[in-house]
């Protein structure tokens, strides 16, 4: 049981190329999250999924687009990197409690993306 | 809005030392309190949780009450160690299914021997 991995673990871009981040779940959880971790800032919410084949917007969703077409796989995608987007980025999932609330979200190890 | 405030820091102690760190909430409705650690060059892990007033959360010698009356959830822990050097984040997440966590900004702790 691997929990939470993300792809790739580091990463350089140039400004204006693209690439997708790849967060994996191995516990058949509904609800995934994509984060960002900027210094000072916490994590911010960019989007999120609750179902295979659904995803919702953030908090700072401008310049990501995201994918769920498998349960087990969240995608971030970045059209066209940007020196702002320089950032570590989280994946978490989590399910359904049986109270209609959530479970806990369990933190993927992150990914630090350079744009330069 | 729905917000979290923790402390600023860096909080630097000495192992044994006292640790308080301080979070306070706004939210609308009643939500779950977390605090979550990152370790060096690690993900966030879940330290402990409350799920309603007056609960307390408590794990590898770490606690935190759930305080309605004062909105607060202070992360405490009687005799620290070097090995708890981390970020620690307070976060808040509405009761309601697919909602994310809203964090704090975490406070750095560093403990030496």
């Amino acid at each position: 049981n691997a929990g939470v991995t993300q792809t790739p673990k580091f990463r350089v871009l140039k400004t204006g190329q693209s690439m997708t981040l790849l967060c994996a779940q191995d516990m058949n959880h509904e609800y995934m999250y994509w984060y960002r971790q900027d210094p000072g800032m916490g994590l911010r919410l960019i989007h999120y999924s609750v179902g295979e084949g659904t995803t919702a917007k953030g908090e700072v969703p401008d310049g990501y687009n995201v994918s769920r077409l498998k349960k087990q796989n969240f995608l971030l995608g970045l059209e066209s990197a940007a020196p702002s987007q320089t950032s570590v980025y989280f994946c978490a999932s989590s399910y359904p409690s049986t109270s209609g609330g959530e479970e806990t979200q369990y933190f993927g190890p992150g990914t630090r993306l350079l744009v330069l | 809005g729905n917000s979290v405030t923790q402390m600023e820091g860096p909080v630097t102690l000495s192992e044994e030392a006292f640790l308080t760190i301080n979070c306070t909430y706004t939210a609308t409705g009643y939500p779950s309190l977390f605090w979550y650690v990152q370790y060096p060059g690690e993900g966030l892990q879940l330290l402990l949780k409350a799920t309603k007033a007056d609960d307390k959360g408590s794990n590898k010698g770490f606690e935190a009450t759930y305080r309605k009356e004062t909105t607060s959830f202070h992360l405490e822990k009687g005799s620290v160690q070097v090995s708890d050097s981390a970020v620690y984040f307070c976060a808040l997440r509405l009761n309601q299914a697919g909602t994310a966590l809203i964090f704090g900004k975490g406070t750095t702790l560093s403990v030496s021997s």
